[in-house]
């Protein structure tokens, strides 16, 4: 079973705009992390949030967490060419040792 | 060099067929993983290893063994593949909690298998 949920699960804007994208989870976390994946590549992590924090920033990337909610979203600011990939977050539970993913969102920035 | 290598990157074979993955690192990491990933899907967990002697099943381990070598090597066999495991296959690593790990994964570039 795949704990985290995806929304959109594709997404295509224009080079030079905002991408959001957003992650629900069903149980409580330790942390929450995001991923990127080029076509057919391996996944490359992003950004990790952790269960106590609200909001955390790396460059362009922007990452939310809403405990009580049980969400997060990423938002990706200027977009470029290069951001078109598979989005994927993924989960800690509390308690265990691994990371759950959910299915992602694909996302395309035209130029 | 890539931290997290995989061989090979691209197979094809036929129903029945013995099939070995191979995963390496040079990252020092004591975890390694076996995820399969199918079209439009996230990944899934196949199994893991915390350490040489530790080995875990994962959420969809049927079909599928595990031998892990050393630190630096994790491997996955089809004892007999079918169709419905063709899939792109990821290897990844993480460190062990404790020393200064963040649960953060490091994959490999993955194998694309077909199984006709």
């Amino acid at each position: 079973s795949q704990q985290g949920e995806e929304d959109p699960q594709a997404l295509s804007i224009q080079e030079g705009e905002n991408a959001t994208m957003n992650c629900s989870y069903k149980t409580s976390i330790n942390n929450l992390q995001w991923y990127r994946q080029n076509s057919g590549r391996g996944l490359v992590h992003l950004i990790l949030i952790r269960s106590n924090e609200r909001e955390k920033h790396s460059g362009r990337l922007r990452v939310t967490l809403d405990t009580s909610k049980k969400s997060s979203s990423l938002l990706i600011t200027a977009s470029r060419a290069a951001d078109t990939a598979s989005y994927f977050c993924a989960t800690v539970t509390q308690g265990a040792q691994k990371l759950v993913f959910g299915q992602g969102t694909r996302l395309t920035i035209n130029p | 060099d890539a931290d997290v290598t995989q061989t090979p990157r691209n197979r094809i074979t036929k129903t029945g067929k013995r099939i070995m993955l191979e995963c390496s690192q040079t990252k020092g990491h004591d975890r390694m993983y076996w995820y399969r990933q199918d079209p439009g899907l996230g990944l899934r967990l196949i199994y893991y290893s915390f350490d040489v002697k530790d080995i875990n099943k994962g959420e969809i381990s049927d079909g599928y063994s595990v031998s892990r070598q050393a630190q630096a090597k994790f491997s996955l066999s089809l004892e007999s593949a079918i169709p419905n495991q063709t899939a792109l296959y990821f290897c990844a690593t993480s460190a062990l909690r404790g020393q200064g790990s963040t649960d953060t994964q490091y994959f490999g570039p993955g194998t694309r298998l077909t199984v006709l």
